[in-house]
């Protein structure tokens, strides 16, 4: 059983396209994030969500918009997709609560978004 | 923006052979060092979450130790195995509630 999982594994879409990446854990955890891994191969978070509230809301532009129907499920929405926008993105998830961060976090296998 | 810094970039190791790398962050405020592997082609795999000055923690033949008062940790691999090649990741959190700063990785290869 897969603890973290996201799809679509690969999406490859258009300039100025609207499109969502689901995640979904079954760890029971509280806290779910999402990353970006940038052009230099850094990871870095978007957001953060504890028991379906927005916890961490990162520098990122607002065509990004994160959606946690429950605390098993943080979906990242993309609107007006840019080439820039390409990147890989993880969705991860902790135990941690109120924004701790003492926890390990469990990543997913990561989607792979190209944007032409 | 803190800095992260995880060094050196990338390092060939005889199979067999031990080896270790650093990870350092701003000494000022420490909250809590994690340590993730990384395959490639797969996702980060947590390895250590350091949180006390002193800490020792160890996971088969890979350990870790941290010195918050100077900004380092360690991460050390004894008899590296083909099967040990991959990224390790670093990430800081100077305070509760702070995100995690990950560092840019050292990239490991062990050579058969």
């Amino acid at each position: 059983d897969t603890a973290v999982s996201q799809t679509p594994k690969y999406l490859v879409t258009q300039m100025g396209n609207d499109k969502s990446i689901k995640c979904e854990q079954n760890l029971g955890h509280d806290t779910m994030y999402w990353y970006k891994q940038d052009s230099k191969k850094f990871l870095k978070i978007m957001f953060s969500y504890n028991n379906k509230e927005l916890i961490i809301n990162e520098t990122v532009p607002n065509r990004f918009s994160p959606k946690s129907p429950d605390k098993a499920h943080l979906n990242l929405h993309i609107n007006s997709l840019e080439l820039g926008d390409s990147a890989v993105y993880f969705c991860a998830s902790s135990q941690d609560i109120g924004g701790d961060y003492s926890y390990e976090q469990y990543f997913g296998p990561g989607t792979r978004l190209t944007v032409t | 923006i803190l800095n992260v810094e995880q060094s050196p970039q990338s390092l060939h190791v005889q199979e067999g052979d031990s080896t270790n790398f650093t990870c350092s962050f701003p000494s000022s405020n420490f909250y809590a060092l994690h340590w993730y592997r990384w395959e490639t082609a797969k996702s980060p795999e947590a390895l250590f979450v350091m949180t006390l000055n002193g800490d020792e923690k160890k996971k088969g033949r890979i350990s870790a130790t941290l010195n918050t008062k100077e900004g380092y940790s360690y991460l050390y691999i004894k008899g590296s195995q083909p099967e040990d090649s991959a990224t390790y990741l670093c990430a800081f959190v100077k305070a509760a509630g702070n995100k995690l700063t990950f560092g840019g990785g050292t990239r490991v290869l062990v050579k058969p």
